[in-house]
């Protein structure tokens, strides 16, 4: 099984401030399938990034993601107000799937 | 536009059995793994497993045992059923699509892997006696 480790566990920004989320998988992620979701209280995660850097639809640009086989980052690059929530790292690629423990992004 | 409703019933007895179905609205049954998360109250989220068009499943291993996942194509449908309850599920249950993509190259066909990019709504699955 693939574990995938975020870090940090919670980053304290104001908005307009840069956001750098980590993830390390404990094996390489097959094909760079790893994808970012955001997730809110209360409501069903929402794909951010998927294949490590492609956004999905309706993303806006200020989200990004990087990286290959065990290090991956997502980069929020000016923190809207609504951006502030937790974030979860997954990879695909390998059964069975799993998912990071989540980096929660709150307002400081 | 694709969506995705789920129900099920949300208050079990410890050793009963969580029966879940999620319907799909929108589009074609083809190549997608439709998935089962879960996510335990303040906890992160769980990869329980999934299924395509055909019926072929993949679980997780720790749940293998007590988990079984079927398909209804004529209905677009898909379920989740666990065994043998504990307090251990209680979460909230959501269903998602695993999009995936068939390209044909020459003689061959692959499949190109998206993430879940569908979610229902949840379900919340509370496990007492």
């Amino acid at each position: 099984e693939i574990v995938l480790t975020q870090s940090p566990d919670t980053l304290s920004l104001s908005p307009g401030e840069r956001a750098t989320l980590s993830c390390r998988a404990s094996h390489s992620v097959s094909s760079n399938y790893l994808a970012w979701y955001q997730q809110k209280p209360g409501q069903a995660p929402r794909l951010l990034i998927q294949g490590s850097s492609t956004r999905a639809t309706g993303i806006p640009d200020r989200f990004s993601g990087s990286g290959s086989g065990t290090d991956f980052t997502l980069t929020i690059s000016s923190l809207a107000p609504e951006d502030f929530a937790v974030y979860y790292c997954h990879q695909y690629g390998t059964s069975p799937r799993t998912f990071g423990q989540g980096t929660k992004v709150e307002i400081k | 536009q694709v969506r995705l409703q789920q129900w099920g019933a949300g208050l079990l007895k410890p050793s009963e059995t969580l029966s879940l179905t999620c319907a799909v609205y929108g589009e074609f049954f083809s190549n997608n793994r439709w998935t089962w998360i879960r996510q335990a109250p303040g906890k992160g989220l769980e990869w329980i497993g999934d299924i395509n068009h055909t019926g072929s499943t993949d679980y997780s291993p720790s749940l293998r045992s007590r988990v079984s996942m079927s398909v209804d194509t004529s209905k677009k449908q898909f379920s989740l059923r666990l065994r043998s309850v504990t307090a251990a599920d209680t979460a909230m249950y959501f269903c998602a699509r695993g999009l995936v993509v068939a390209r044909v190259v020459g003689h061959n066909r692959y499949y190109d892997f998206y993430g879940m990019d569908v979610w229902g709504q949840g379900t919340t699955v509370t496990v007492s006696s």
